[in-house]
């Protein structure tokens, strides 16, 4: 099934912070976050493996709690470059197959 | 360092006409490669994965298919388009702990 994301959309000043949630109805081995700009593919972000590691972007940060099957990724001082549309993709197993979530809109406005 | 093309970039076809799309992969051997395709304003479906040569596995019943004829060739195909095959098609692979995606053909049945 695929993940929920929340909220659909969010729009912010530069310099605001931001936090985007990714809840999965089913346990959870990892957890990659995706920025996508218009038109564009997608880009990794980071990602988060069950026991803690995480490996991906210096600027971002983001949790996985394995138990409530979240994760929420942490923007913050939002920059212009950061709008685009934010995917959560997570998978089951130690495998590279993910199913991707709502997806977030994000708009950094001066 | 590895890339990924896909050709074509746009196309624009009728309905019930046949679709070809392909992708390669360059600088790493024997890769997991993906197919999605994302409607537009929304989220990513996997379509298919291959994890080595003439192994396919679909995950959504539909009129396209695959095939995987060489090592870094990943292809997508219809017999007969329908309207709701309209979107952006993207082909990914993966990395150690990421997927990488091409710049995607954007199909517009008419």
């Amino acid at each position: 099934q695929q993940p929920v994301q929340s909220p659909q959309a969010v729009i912010l000043r530069e310099g605001e912070d931001a936090v985007i949630n990714c809840s999965s109805s089913k346990a959870l081995y990892s957890v990659h976050w995706y920025r996508q700009k218009h038109g564009e593919a997608p880009v990794f972000l980071m990602i988060l493996l069950k026991g803690g590691e995480q490996k991906g972007h210096d600027k971002i940060s983001a949790s996985f709690n394995e138990k409530k099957q979240q994760s929420s990724l942490y923007l913050t001082a939002s920059q212009l470059s950061y709008s685009g549309t934010y995917f959560c993709g997570t998978a089951k197993y130690n495998t590279d197959k993910l199913i991707f979530g709502t997806g977030t809109r994000l708009q950094v406005f001066p | 360092s590895q890339t990924i093309h896909q050709w074509p970039a746009t196309l624009v076809q009728p309905v019930g006409s046949p679709l070809s799309l392909e992708c390669t992969v360059e600088g790493t051997s024997n890769p997991n490669l993906y197919w999605y395709r994302q409607a537009a304003g929304r989220g990513l479906q996997l379509l298919f994965y291959s994890v080595g040569i003439g192994q396919i596995s679909s995950e959504v019943p539909q009129n396209l298919s695959a095939s995987r004829p060489q090592d870094r060739q990943f292809i997508l195909s219809s017999k007969k388009l329908l309207l709701s095959d309209s979107g952006f098609y993207l082909c990914a692979w993966s990395g150690p702990y990421e997927q990488y995606f091409g710049p995607g053909t954007r199909l517009t049945v008419t």
